[in-house]
């Protein structure tokens, strides 16, 4: 049973370029989650969605930052332009609906640095 | 707004030893409790899901409680091996359960 795939792995990329990371949650799954890990601010939660629908995008930092899900298998977050201190690792998780809560899945990440 | 800490922030401890990882969190009113283990450039893996009317949850060496009215969750681990080594973090879901509020984390050293 494939976990929640994340690409690319890594990404350097100069100030003011367009990055584009990419998720895949697990099959079934209806919610998926972007959250943003750095040593200073430990692990935020960027923007959920449920059905495809964005639910809560407080976390989104500014407009520089935009995410969306086409369909139930595929996600992205943009960033345009990227700015240096945009550098973190970004995770994706997703998680059924259930009869009692159930745990997120995490993927491996991304790991982006802007230079 | 909802508050998680962990202590300690660091652990070494010599294998075969029984530890006891905690966290605490600010608002009781929780819909569960996860424990989660990161290692270093991977993501986080679910270890174990407390349910706000459950006490303990177990996974093998793993046992995970519950304390809602004093905002405390525990995990023991026992018997620790070297491959334990990671860093252990807690989370608690706001409202309906989607948003988690994450702990620092516990780096954890089982040194063989």
């Amino acid at each position: 049973d494939a976990g929640v795939i994340q690409s690319p792995r890594h990404e350097v990329t100069e100030m003011g370029q367009e990055v584009t990371l990419r998720c895949k949650p697990i099959s079934g799954h209806d919610y998926l989650f972007w959250y943003r890990q750095t040593m200073m601010r430990g692990l935020e939660l960027l923007i959920y969605f449920n059905n495809n629908v964005p639910i809560d995008d407080s976390g989104m930092p500014e407009d520089r930052f935009s995410a969306k899900m086409p369909n139930a298998s595929f996600s992205t977050l943009k960033i345009q332009p990227s700015e240096p201190r945009d550098s973190a690792v970004y995770f994706c998780a997703s998680r059924a609906t259930g009869v009692v809560n159930q745990p997120q899945h995490f993927g491996d990440g991304t790991r982006l640095s802007i230079l | 707004k909802q508050e998680v800490t962990q202590i300690p922030a660091a652990l070494s401890v010599p294998e075969g030893e029984n530890l006891v990882l905690n966290c605490s969190f600010t608002d009781s009113a929780i819909y569960n409790l996860q424990w989660f283990r990161q290692d270093p450039g991977k993501g986080l893996t679910s270890l174990l899901l407390i349910q706000s009317s459950q006490r303990e949850q177990t996974s093998g060496r793993l046992n995970a409680s519950l304390d809602k009215s004093s905002g405390r969750s525990t995990l023991y681990i026992a018997a620790s091996q070297p491959g334990d080594s990671a860093t252990y973090l807690c989370a608690v879901p706001e409202t309906s359960g989607s948003r988690l509020t994450f702990g620092e984390g516990t780096q954890l050293t089982v040194n063989p």
